[in-house]
């Protein structure tokens, strides 16, 4: 059973394309959370969403969006893909918005933009 | 602002050897700590967490940390590494926000 699942594991695209990247927990967690890894493994947040609020890292350029269908989902959907979006995605999740009990995080998404 | 600092990019050690990863933090209220470990190219697993009680917690693997409030210190121990030990480690810190992370340190072992 796998507790935070990302899809795909490996995306590679051209520069300007759109392209999302779907994460899905079954922990039942009531936040969730995108972190972006960059080749020198550094983890930057960029999002936390939960059904009430929609939490935003402010030097995420608007071009990246999130979107929760529902409680247990929470999407990234890139528009206009440039090179320097290239990149390991991270999905995680928590309880209740904090980090008490830490993140579960997901194997992550590979994006390579060519 | 938090932030996490993790002086060493990359650490040798041989086998058997002991380990101390070190790990400073700036938060401006009671902190939450943690250590997670990726493996190439794996996620993230949680090695322990620190938020209130003994400043000495116990993690998987063997490994340790301690909490020092004085130093603002959250460093990672094990008294003996293993060849699986290899991979890169993150401390990080956090409360009623997102988590933010160190740079990491990338543990390599040594026959």
């Amino acid at each position: 059973d796998t507790a935070v699942s990302q899809t795909p594991k490996y995306l590679v695209t051209q520069m300007g394309n759109d392209k999302s990247i779907k994460c899905e927990q079954n922990l039942g967690h009531d936040t969730m959370y995108w972190y972006k890894q960059d080749s020198k493994k550094f983890l930057k947040i960029m999002f936390s969403y939960n059904n009430k609020e929609l939490i935003i890292n402010e030097t995420v350029p608007n071009r990246f969006s999130p979107k929760s269908p529902d409680k247990a989902h929470l999407n990234l959907h890139i528009n206009s893909l440039e090179l320097g979006d290239s990149a390991v995605y991270f999905c995680a999740s928590s309880e209740t918005g904090t980090p008490n009990y830490g993140y579960t995080f997901g194997s992550g998404t590979r994006l390579t933009v060519v | 602002a938090q932030s996490v600092t993790q002086p060493d990019i990359h650490i040798t050690v041989s086998e058997g050897a002991s380990l101390e990863l070190r790990c400073n933090y700036s938060y401006g209220a009671t902190p939450y700590l943690f250590w997670y470990v990726q493996s190439p190219g794996q996620g993230l697993q949680l090695l322990l967490k620190y938020f209130s009680g003994d400043t000495l917690v116990q993690g998987i693997k063997g490994f340790e940390a301690e909490f020092k409030r004085s130093q603002s210190s959250f460093n990672l121990r094990k008294p003996s590494v293993h060849w699986s030990d290899a991979a890169e480690y993150f401390c990080a810190v956090g409360g009623n926000t997102p988590l933010v992370f160190g740079k990491g340190t990338r543990l390599s072992v040594i026959a």
